[in-house]
């Protein structure tokens, strides 16, 4: 069965330093995708970034970039000069290629940057 | 281009009654997935439809239920309410030919 795993519950950064949130998967599938998700205290669910697993460069958005070993199922979102507004849940997700694309989500990991 | 859309904001129903949530997807899009996530909690997958039919279910009992039109609007409907039905409900869409969701901003339903 396809799997999420975030072992980070918590997490807090200084305004304007890098945080590193981590993320590992499962699938059995060769092509699939994945995504990091933010929700902020308003609960709207933001797409933050995502990842297609047969591009080799990592997807970068702005602040936003990911460290993505295919081999060891890992993915990890960086959030470089971290500001204030970047307090939120962070949830990663996968969806293997194919009809079914349904989302297989994390737990999340709550992010607190302080001032 | 209008994001996805869900009403009410907020619903209060006392235990027994019945709760009826709605979403509009993105223009274009097919596909609208139900999240339920509870205060604190992940998000718990419910139901998916596309093209009007549905696609999968999650691990809810039957009373969680709901429908997709044919302009790809959909509507979840909560039967016979209970304490633990309180949570946030959010709706979202997926393209036919992509993989990433858009979310709206959920239904906060309160059981009383």
């Amino acid at each position: 069965a396809q799997t999420v795993t975030q072992s980070q519950p918590e997490m807090s950064v200084q305004e304007a330093e890098t945080v590193t949130l981590s993320c590992t998967y499962d699938t059995s599938e060769s092509n699939y995708y994945l995504f990091w998700y933010k929700q902020p205290p308003s609960r709207q669910m933001i797409l933050v970034i995502r990842q297609e697993a047969y591009k080799q460069q990592n997807a970068t958005e702005n602040r936003f970039s990911v460290n993505f070993q295919k081999a060891a199922k890992s993915f990890s979102l960086k959030i470089s000069d971290s500001q204030l507004g970047d307090t939120a849940m962070y949830f990663c997700a996968s969806a293997n290629a194919g009809n079914n694309r349904k989302l297989i989500w994390g737990l999340g990991t709550s992010l607190a940057v302080n001032p | 281009e209008a994001g996805v859309t869900q009403s009410p904001t907020h619903l209060i129903k006392t235990r027994g009654q019945q709760a009826t949530l709605r979403c509009s997807p993105i223009s274009g899009h097919t596909s609208v997935y139900w999240y339920q996530q509870a205060l604190g909690l992940g998000l718990q997958f419910l139901l998916w439809y596309d093209e009007g039919e549905e696609r999968n279910r999650g691990n809810f009992p039957p009373r969680f239920s709901g429908r997709q039109f044919p302009n790809y609007s959909s509507e979840l409907n909560v039967n016979a309410l209970e304490l633990e039905d309180s949570a946030l409900y959010l709706c979202a869409s997926r393209p036919g030919t992509g993989y990433e969701q858009y979310f709206g901003p959920g239904t906060r339903l309160t059981v009383t």
